[in-house]
């Protein structure tokens, strides 16, 4: 069945750092891609989406590439901030009655 | 204002007392579907609705029930909790394509002790 695998968390960063979450994927077809934000006490509400082979979603400097060839959509960010602080999900879907299959989420906490 | 509304945001009740989570979507959607998110787990689909009157199981159904009567609304009922259903539940919506994605609630925090 279809499955997304992130990296092992949480992640901490300080301020201006660089950002990389891994993300991979099996699926059966050619899947849309999501990456999903959840912060502090709040639903998920969609960072950024890629539905094709090479398309990249980009939102708020957040920036991820769907790579067909690697099975990929790794989340990446040049300079967090601490608003950034929140859990991230990747996610997919395969069919447009097909539900959405979810990463194991990744907490990000960038300090000051 | 386009949303997803989830009532009550916190709950705590006992073991085997009948509770229901509302939800509610103010878009129009076919497709609404409902989450658990448990620690290192992410989230599990239980339920979902493709439109009225139509309703499957999720990959985690056991000891919920849902209904869709009408459109907007897509109601959680457990009709007998148990402890080990202490978690956090989401309601989302979407149009029925592939592409587009789903907007979610704020959650309902439900402890059963």
């Amino acid at each position: 069945g279809d499955s997304v695998t992130q990296m092992e968390g949480p992640v901490t960063l300080s301020e201006e750092a660089f950002l990389t979450i891994n993300c991979t994927y099996t699926a059966t077809g050619y899947p849309s891609l999501f990456w999903y934000v959840q912060y502090p006490g709040e639903g998920l509400q969609l960072l950024l989406k890629a539905t094709k082979a090479d398309d990249k979603g980009s939102n708020k400097g957040f920036e991820a590439t769907y790579r067909k060839e690697t099975t990929s959509f790794h989340l990446e960010k040049g300079s967090v901030q601490v608003s950034d602080s929140a859990v991230y999900f990747c996610a997919l879907r395969t069919g447009a009655n097909s539900k959405l299959t979810f990463g194991k989420g990744i907490t990000l906490s960038v300090r000051p | 204002e386009a949303q997803v509304t989830q009532n009550p945001r916190y709950l705590i009740t006992v073991t085997g007392k009948k509770l229901t989570v509302t939800c509610s979507q103010n878009m129009n959607h076919e497709y609404m579907s409902w989450y658990r998110q448990d620690p290192g787990l992410g989230l599990r689909q239980i339920y979902y609705s493709m439109n009225v009157e139509v309703t499957d199981k999720g990959d985690v159904p056991e000891g919920y029930k849902v209904s869709r009567k009408e459109k907007r609304n897509f109601p959680l009922i457990l009709e007998s909790p148990s402890p080990n259903q202490t978690s956090l539940y989401f309601c989302a919506s979407r149009r029925p394509d592939m592409n587009t994605e789903a907007f979610f609630g704020q959650g309902t925090r439900l402890t059963v002790v």
